[in-house]
């Protein structure tokens, strides 16, 4: 079955900074999602990459599929404490519907 | 457009309880699919259902069922509850392929 790892597992940065994480699947990308999680609440859809080499931005968010190596990065240029939270990739495995995620990446932001 | 509705927010049930949760999708979405997250195992994937039919199902006990109604209305019911199934359940609507997932809030199930 497929997994997905997640790194770093948890982020402090200053206010202002920019940061980049990481996604990497055990098998082939299909298509790779970027959701951000509140604790305790319901994820809040950010991204879709389905292409390799694709790249998409919202914001000061954007995302990144390497197909190659399986991986996906997010990089949040300039940091704001409303980017605080936990940022979850899904990933579709082929069977459509069904989406595996990792563990999660814990982000702070210092004022 | 209305987002997709979990109820009941919260929930407190006591073991051998069971339990139904309720999600209504984004009108138009005809997939829904249901998932638990804990600290320990984080997302786990738990079914799909398509049209009123399971499409997919993940690895859990036969405790855990569900059903879609023909209006795309899904419920998950957990029969003869453990301490184990305290968790946060989330449903997720889908469009169909080139879309993302949209999430509802939650159901938080506490088991004593």
């Amino acid at each position: 079955s497929q997994e997905l790892e997640q790194s770093p597992q948890s982020l402090i940065v200053q206010e202002g900074k920019n940061l980049t994480i990481n996604c990497t699947s055990s098998k082939t990308l299909y298509g790779l999602y970027w959701y951000k999680q509140k604790y305790g609440e319901g994820l809040i859809f950010l991204m879709m990459l389905q292409k390799g080499g694709e790249e998409k931005s919202h914001e000061k968010i954007t995302a990144k599929l390497d197909e190659k190596k399986q991986q996906s990065s997010l990089h949040i240029t300039a940091s704001q404490p409303s980017h605080a939270g936990i940022y979850l990739c899904g990933a579709d495995s082929g069977a459509n519907s069904k989406l595996t995620f990792g563990k999660g990446i814990t982000l702070s932001v210092r004022p | 457009k209305a987002g997709v509705t979990q109820t009941p927010r919260y929930l407190i049930k006591t073991r051998g309880q069971q339990v139904t949760l309720s999600c209504s999708p984004i009108s138009g979405h005809r997939s829904v699919s249901w998932y638990q997250q804990t600290p320990g195992q984080g997302l786990q994937f738990l079914f799909e259902y398509f049209s009123e039919t399971q499409r997919n199902k993940g690895n859990f006990p036969g405790r855990f069922s569900g059903r879609q109604f023909s209006n795309s209305r899904s419920e998950m019911n957990v029969s003869t509850l453990e301490l184990g199934d305290s968790a946060l359940y989330l449903c997720a609507s889908w469009p169909g392929p080139g879309y993302g997932y949209t999430f509802g809030s939650g159901t938080r199930l506490t088991v004593v």
